[in-house]
């Protein structure tokens, strides 16, 4: 079985540019959630789809990150314009979803450099 | 809402040693989900055990296995017989029920296994 698939995997941008990360979930996998890892923390879940609707995004700064999924396959997330704070890895992870605990399935993330 | 706090930032253990992670969590919810994730230097999230709260018995994969006191909101993961492939960070995660799968992570023990 095909993992999650990311892309880029590393990505340096001065502050103020905008980037794009993309994100191919697992096979049938309805739900697909975006997460940040900032050094020397745990991931924080940025918005999660559940088929290509969004079930939360409360954490998301929408003023400059924004995230599609398209057909509820694959999907991007975008930041514009950069600021140094986003400086991170950012996590891509699908499950089955539904209320049974399902165990969520990571990529390997993009990691973003601000300068 | 929801916290997870794993209180030891960095442990050490002996190759062939037994190990134990604490994580502790604090939640009003009566049923929900736990889980172990170990992340290597490559960056992927590996789910390495999962515990329904509402199960008494304690999970067990192999050479890991949990002791979930739920009274307590305690969920620590023993490691036996630790190898040098159990080098990584290890993170304690939360999942609420019927939430759609959301895991609300700790921030993280870096674990050295040593020869």
């Amino acid at each position: 079985e095909a993992g999650v698939a990311q892309s880029p995997r590393y990505k340096i941008i001065e502050k103020r540019q905008s980037v794009a990360f993309w994100c191919n979930p697992i096979s049938g996998h309805a739900t697909l959630y975006w997460y940040q890892q900032i050094l020397g923390q745990g991931p924080k879940l940025l918005i999660q789809f559940q088929n290509n609707g969004v079930v939360d995004d409360s954490q998301l700064p929408k003023d400059r990150f924004s995230a599609e999924r398209l057909k509820g396959v694959d999907s991007t997330l975008k930041i514009q314009p950069a600021k140094l704070e986003d400086s991170a890895v950012y996590l891509c992870a699908s499950s089955l979803g539904g209320t049974g605990g399902q165990p969520q399935h990571f990529g390997d993330g993009t990691r973003l450099s601000i300068l | 809402a929801q916290t997870v706090t794993q209180s030891q930032p960095e442990m050490s253990v002996q190759e062939a040693e037994t190990v134990t992670l604490s994580c502790t969590y604090d939640t009003s919810e009566n049923n929900y989900y736990l889980f172990w994730y170990k992340q290597p230097p490559s960056r992927q999230m590996i789910l390495v055990i999962r515990q329904e709260a509402y199960k008494q018995q304690n999970a067990t994969e192999n050479r890991f296995s949990v002791n979930f006191q739920k009274a307590a909101k305690s969920f620590s993961l023993k490691i036996s017989d630790s190898q040098l492939g159990d080098t990584a960070m290890y993170f304690c995660a939360f999942m609420k029920l019927n939430q759609g799968g959301k895991l609300i992570f700790g921030q993280g023990t870096e674990l050295s296994v040593k020869p």
